[in-house]
């Protein structure tokens, strides 16, 4: 696609509820980025998909928290018995050469769990 | 712990006038060094990246490099009412992590 496309935009879930978020990215980037942004705050890593590769984890908060890629492509972060601390925007960048010509981001989606 | 620190701001500049934004990162072996400007509820936007020390223009941006004191800086010339916005710097310090700052808020006012 022209640019990366996360859906859906805004979800509201109840507390303990599980959540799946979904990003496409540009066709052709091979490396695929989750962020999360609290209001107010700086843009926290999730996890990093290249290509075929395992993908990096290390930024995931707890295990509720899972990602996967399908055919290099889509991304779903899911979100299981969601908190209200995970109340957030979650941001998906990807990238065509990796990190050397900065991220283009979707629009976000916007989670709110009450 | 890699950190990214800048002034959370906001930075008040008339318009017209030369805004200077500034960041500064704690590990000596980071690479590639990025600005992004986030407009209030939207995303951040890549507007400017720099590998070398020194500076890099591009229109009424220049971006800033200096290795030796971990620093690097945006200036924003002939600033405009439409450059208000948070301005992200962002740091890649390898293992295919890009580190970004809190940023700082920009306000040019008309």
């Amino acid at each position: 696609g022209a640019g990366v496309s996360q859906s859906p935009s805004n979800k509201v879930t109840e507390k303990g509820k599980d959540v799946e978020l979904r990003c496409d990215p540009i066709s052709g980037h091979t490396a695929l980025y989750w962020y999360r942004q609290s209001l107010g705050q700086g843009l926290e890593f999730l996890i990093y998909f290249q290509g075929n590769s395992a993908p990096d984890k290390s930024g995931l908060p707890s295990d509720r928290f899972s990602a996967e890629r399908t055919g290099g492509s889509v991304s779903t972060l899911t979100i299981q018995r969601t908190q209200q601390e995970d109340s957030a925007v979650y941001l998906c960048a990807s990238s065509e050469y990796r990190y050397n010509y900065g991220y283009t981001f979707g629009s976000g989606t916007r989670l709110t769990v009450v | 712990q890699k950190e990214v620190e800048q002034n959370s701001g906001p930075l008040s500049v008339p318009e017209g006038a030369i805004a200077s934004l500034n960041c500064t990162y704690s590990d000596r072996g980071s690479q590639s060094f990025f600005w992004y400007r986030q407009y209030s509820g939207k995303s951040p936007e890549l507007i400017m990246f720099i590998y070398s020390n020194g500076d890099k223009e591009d229109g009424r941006f220049t971006a800033q490099l200096n290795k030796a004191s971990q620093y690097v800086s945006l200036l924003i010339r002939d600033s405009q009412p439409s450059d208000s916005a948070t301005y992200l710097c962002a740091v890649y310090t390898g293992g295919f992590k890009t580190i970004f700052g809190a940023g700082t808020r920009l306000f040019v006012k008309a």
